[in-house]
């Protein structure tokens, strides 16, 4: 079955570091352009970032320098480390996958992982 | 960073009824445009990809016309399940963005 599982979330305070993971299966992470995506509470759907086949990566101007995202091949896993945490950074991370033939239309997402950022 | 327009910001409609979205880019984006369904509580769900594809599984209610920089989402007949926030969306170039959703009630 094809599948991604988000973990990682929780409630960190502000300039704190969280890193989320998204497990993938039935496919592999390195065949596929991956994305994360956040929603802030009541809030619209938002880009984070994306990781191409070849490994190329590119930001939403909002998290630039601050959060990385990269793969483990070997475990067929998506990441996010974030760091330099924000208020406004609180959301529902998503990882998403774009369907074969696309890099951006978005066929498989994870269930989300909350991150809260608060003191 | 291009800017996705999307209208209404809320509509009410009954069973039955055809209901159109649409969603205006500030440029150019060719057919680089999705629609997404998202249910409370959960991911969304993509509907339509490259403007006018129906994705594998989807209904033949829902469909998408347009290119260049004015598309139209609509749903033939309207069935109690649909209610949910719609979301345009385009890749043509980084960053990705999307319109601010349309949230569809039953009358």
């Amino acid at each position: 079955e094809v599948q991604l599982v988000d973990s990682g979330g929780g409630l960190i305070q502000p300039g704190g570091s969280l890193s989320l993971s998204c497990a993938a299966s039935g496919f592999t992470v390195s065949g596929n352009y991956m994305s994360w995506v956040r929603q802030a509470p009541g809030k619209g759907l938002e880009w984070v970032s994306v990781i191409y086949t070849g490994g190329n990566t590119y930001y939403a101007d909002s998290v630039k320098g601050r959060f990385t995202i990269s793969r483990d091949n070997s475990k067929n896993t998506l990441y996010l480390q974030m760091s330099s945490l924000r208020v406004e950074d609180t959301a529902i991370y998503y990882c998403a996958r774009a369907r074969r033939g696309s890099w951006g239309a978005f066929d498989v997402w994870g269930q989300g992982t909350m991150v809260t950022v608060s003191s | 960073d291009i800017q996705m327009t999307q209208s209404p910001s809320s509509l009410s409609a009954s069973v039955g009824d055809r209901v159109t979205i649409t969603c205006q880019a500030s440029q150019d984006i060719s057919n680089y445009l999705n629609w997404y369904q998202q249910k409370p509580m959960k991911a969304p769900k993509l509907l339509i990809y490259e403007a006018s594809n129906l994705e594998t599984g989807v209904p033949s209610r829902f469909s998408g016309s347009g290119s260049g920089t004015d598309f139209t989402f609509t749903i033939s007949s309207l069935q109690p399940e649909d209610i949910a926030t719609y979301y345009c969306q385009q890749y043509n170039i980084v960053p990705i963005t999307f319109g601010q959703g349309t949230r569809l009630e039953i009358k």
